[in-house]
């Protein structure tokens, strides 16, 4: 089935680093959602986006609805070592709004 | 959000046997929830979606004789995988949608199903 394309696939960084990553689609989405999950957990919401340019805020998590409706990137300020995880981006397409279709995946590495 | 539980957590089976993974709703009822599958290191797939109350829509290539699907009621989705092989080895989430807001998709635990 089709699957977001999502970057980078991962990152190693220090705690204390802001972490960029974001997700694109050749499709127009209408909605975004940005998970988390840890090993062997189902994945945790963290923020859900459901217009074009919507910029959304979860406490150290930003995250925007891009204009073009085929992409969306999550921030992270000031990492910590609980931030480690795989973090998935996921949306409805327009042309399927019953289907939520997942990213690929970025898998974060914080160090202390 | 929406909770959302399953059970068991973990499961070990013999090859040639069928597993039944359960779905609940605990906060609200639910007339939808969707089944993925997550192989290790990959993302997420969309198996079926369960209906309550009528049949469920599988997805290309999901075989729904495979995978038995029965909504009966409004909190309580099961998944049973019949005669199971170690390819059906995977981790098996459910979701359902937030009540007026059903894009929004909360994820159950999962369950760990391994075939030997």
């Amino acid at each position: 089935g089709q699957q977001l394309n999502q970057s980078p696939q991962s990152m190693f960084i220090q705690e204390g680093e802001d972490v960029s990553m974001n997700c694109t689609s050749s499709s127009i989405f209408n909605t975004w959602l940005w998970y988390k999950q840890d090993p062997g957990e189902g994945p945790v919401l963290l923020i859900a986006l459901y217009k074009a340019g919507e910029l959304t805020s979860n406490g150290r998590l930003t995250a925007q609805f891009g204009i073009t409706r085929k992409d969306s990137f999550l921030n992270i300020s000031a990492s910590i070592p609980s931030d480690v995880g795989i973090y998935f981006c996921a949306g409805h397409p327009s042309y399927n709004t019953d289907k939520l279709i997942f990213g690929t995946g970025t898998r974060l590495q914080v160090f202390p | 959000g929406a909770v959302v539980s399953q059970h068991p957590s973990r499961v070990i089976c013999k090859s040639g046997t069928s597993v039944k993974i359960e779905c609940r709703s605990l906060d609200f009822q639910a007339t939808t929830m969707f089944w993925y599958r997550q192989f290790p290191k990959q993302s997420l797939m969309l198996m079926a979606t369960s209906n309550e109350g009528s049949k469920a829509t599988y997805e290309q290539g999901v075989e729904k004789d495979k995978f038995l699907i029965n909504h009966a009621s409004l909190t309580l989705s099961t998944l049973t995988v019949t005669s199971a092989h170690p390819e059906d080895s995977s981790f098996y989430i459910c979701s359902q949608g937030l009540r007026g807001r059903e894009e929004t998709q909360y994820f159950g635990p999962g369950t760990r199903l391994l075939v030997l």
